[in-house]
């Protein structure tokens, strides 16, 4: 099946810092989603990306669909940023989804 | 418009006792997904229904699990005869449907279900 890696899985940041998280995918996507989970457990819907660019706020995400990866940039990064951020990928319409291993945020004040 | 709701938001289960997980997707949403986060771990594909059917199964375990998606009310996700190795956050998450933007998929609270 479709592997899905992430890169760094552990970052720290000092609050005010700029941040580039990585998605690698081993096969073409119809789909692809940024999720942060907050410190509590909450998921929640960063980005439904599958190619292109898009950006909210302090955050955007590039995908580069021909070379399989996938970017989230996390700019003047603030405490509340903190938590793990996963990316899930959907290989076909009626496909499972699987979710990349995580990138462990800690912004530090 | 509420968002996916799960409940109850905390479990708990003695080993051998049946757990039952409720799912109310978003309004319009006839797409249903659960998901199993182990502790320190990343999250793992269950079961997609849609309305009175199973879809993809493939991430559920062969004994004790099943899930359904009845034609009125929630999602339920069942585990019978707990054991520790259940315990476990589990979110179910739901999408308009199949197709560009109508497959992002939205997440519950989740459940957590603690097995003593």
């Amino acid at each position: 099946g479709i592997q899905v890696e992430q890169s760094p899985p552990d970052l720290i940041l000092q609050e005010g810092a700029n941040s580039t998280l990585r998605c690698n995918f081993s096969d073409s996507v119809n789909n692809l989603q940024w999720f942060h989970q907050n410190p509590w457990g909450q998921l929640i819907n960063l980005f439904y990306i599958p190619s292109g660019t898009k950006q909210n706020g302090r955050l955007s995400a590039t995908t580069v669909a021909t070379e399989r990866y996938s970017l989230l940039y996390i700019s003047s990064s603030q405490t509340t940023d903190s938590g793990v951020y996963f990316c899930a990928v959907l290989k076909t319409s009626y496909d499972k989804v699987i979710f990349g291993p995580g990138t462990s945020l800690s912004v530090i004040p | 418009n509420a968002g996916v709701m799960q409940n109850p938001r905390h479990l708990v289960r003695r080993r051998g006792q049946e757990a039952r997980l409720r799912c109310s997707p978003m309004k319009g949403h006839s797409h249903v997904y659960w998901y199993r986060q182990l502790p320190e771990e990343g999250l793992k594909f269950m079961v997609y229904l849609q309305k009175e059917n199973i879809i993809d199964e493939s991430g559920m375990p062969k004994e004790r699990f099943s899930a359904e998606f009845p034609k009125e009310g929630p999602s339920i996700l069942r585990i019978q005869q707990v054991v520790r190795g259940d315990s476990a956050a589990y979110f179910c998450a739901s999408s308009l449907g199949q197709g560009g933007d109508q497959e992002t998929q939205y997440f519950g609270p989740g459940t957590r279900l603690l097995v003593l």
